[in-house]
C-alpha cells in the first residue's frame, strides 16, 4: 500500500518567516494530495489540496508544490503568523477501487512572535 | 451547511464497559472514515464505510471493535469491553460519493470524540 513520510516532525519559525513542510509518497497511482491543519482540541481542517495534473497551487500565504517524478510534495507558508501554529498533516489518496487516504505523521509548527 | 458532527465530544468509560461513538457526515456525503489519534501522534486509519457497506476495515482491530453506517442515521463506532489502551481521540471524516475528474474528493473531519478509559 501507499506510504507517506513527512518531515520535519517539529518546526519553529519566527513570525514573518516562511515555513516549509515536505512529504514523500511511494505509490505512483496516488493522484490527490490534501493538506490539513489541526489546532488543539479540534479535528483536522483542509487548508489546501493539489491534484496530480497540477504542479503548484497557491492560496494567499499558502502554497503547495508537487513533483510527481520524485514523488514528493511540499507545503509552503509565507509571512507566518502566530495563528499558523498548529499540527499540519499531508495526505495522499489512491483512487483505486475506493477512496483511501494515507496520512503523514504530522508536523508541529510553532510560530514565535 | 453543518459540518461533520461527532458525539459525544468526551466519553469516559470504566474498563470492561462499552463505548459507542457517533458520527453524522456532512449533508450529501455517503462515505465515512474513522481514524484514531493518540496524543502527539498522527491519524491512524481504522475503517472506511459507505451506506450499509464496509469498504475497508484493515485498520480496525479484529476483536472488540466494530463499525456500521446504516441506511438511516449516523455511523457508529463501537468498542466493547474497553481497556486503558483504547483511550484516544477518535475522528470521523466524510466525503461525497464518486470522484471529481477522477481525482477524488477531500475528507472533511469532525472535532472528534475523546475517549478516556479509567
Amino acid at each position: 500500500g501507499e506510504n507517506v513520510e513527512q518531515h520535519p516532525s517539529t518546526l519553529s519559525v519566527q513570525e514573518g518567516d516562511s515555513a516549509v513542510i515536505k512529504c514523500t509518497y511511494s505509490d505512483s497511482a496516488s493522484n490527490y494530495f490534501p493538506w490539513y491543519k489541526q489546532e488543539l482540541g479540534k479535528g483536522p481542517q483542509l487548508i489546501i489540496d493539489i491534484r496530480s495534473n497540477v504542479g503548484e497551487k497557491k492560496d494567499q500565504r499558502i502554497a503547495v508544490t508537487l513533483n510527481k517524478t520524485a514523488k514528493h510534495f511540499s507545503l509552503h507558508i509565507t509571512e507566518t503568523q502566530p495563528e499558523d501554529s498548529a499540527v499540519y498533516f499531508c495526505a495522499a489518496k489512491v483512487v483505486r477501487g475506493g477512496n483511501q487516504f494515507y496520512f503523514g505523521t504530522g508536523t508541529s509548527l510553532t510560530v514565535i512572535p | 451547511n453543518a459540518g461533520v458532527m461527532q458525539n459525544p465530544r468526551h466519553l469516559v468509560r470504566r474498563r470492561g464497559q462499552e463505548a459507542r461513538l457517533r458520527c453524522s457526515p456532512m449533508k450529501g456525503h455517503s462515505h465515512v472514515y474513522w481514524y484514531r489519534q493518540l496524543p502527539e501522534e498522527g491519524l491512524k486509519f481504522m475503517v472506511y464505510l459507505q451506506k450499509e457497506n464496509i469498504i475497508d476495515e484493515s485498520g480496525m482491530p479484529k476483536e472488540r471493535f466494530s463499525a456500521e453506517f446504516p441506511k438511516e442515521g449516523p455511523s457508529i463506532l463501537r468498542i466493547q469491553q474497553v481497556v486503558r489502551g483504547d483511550s484516544a481521540a477518535y475522528f470521523c471524516a466524510s466525503s461525497p460519493s464518486g470522484h471529481v475528474l477522477g481525482h477524488g474528493s477531500p475528507l472533511h473531519f469532525g472535532n472528534g470524540t475523546r475517549l478516556t478509559v479509567t
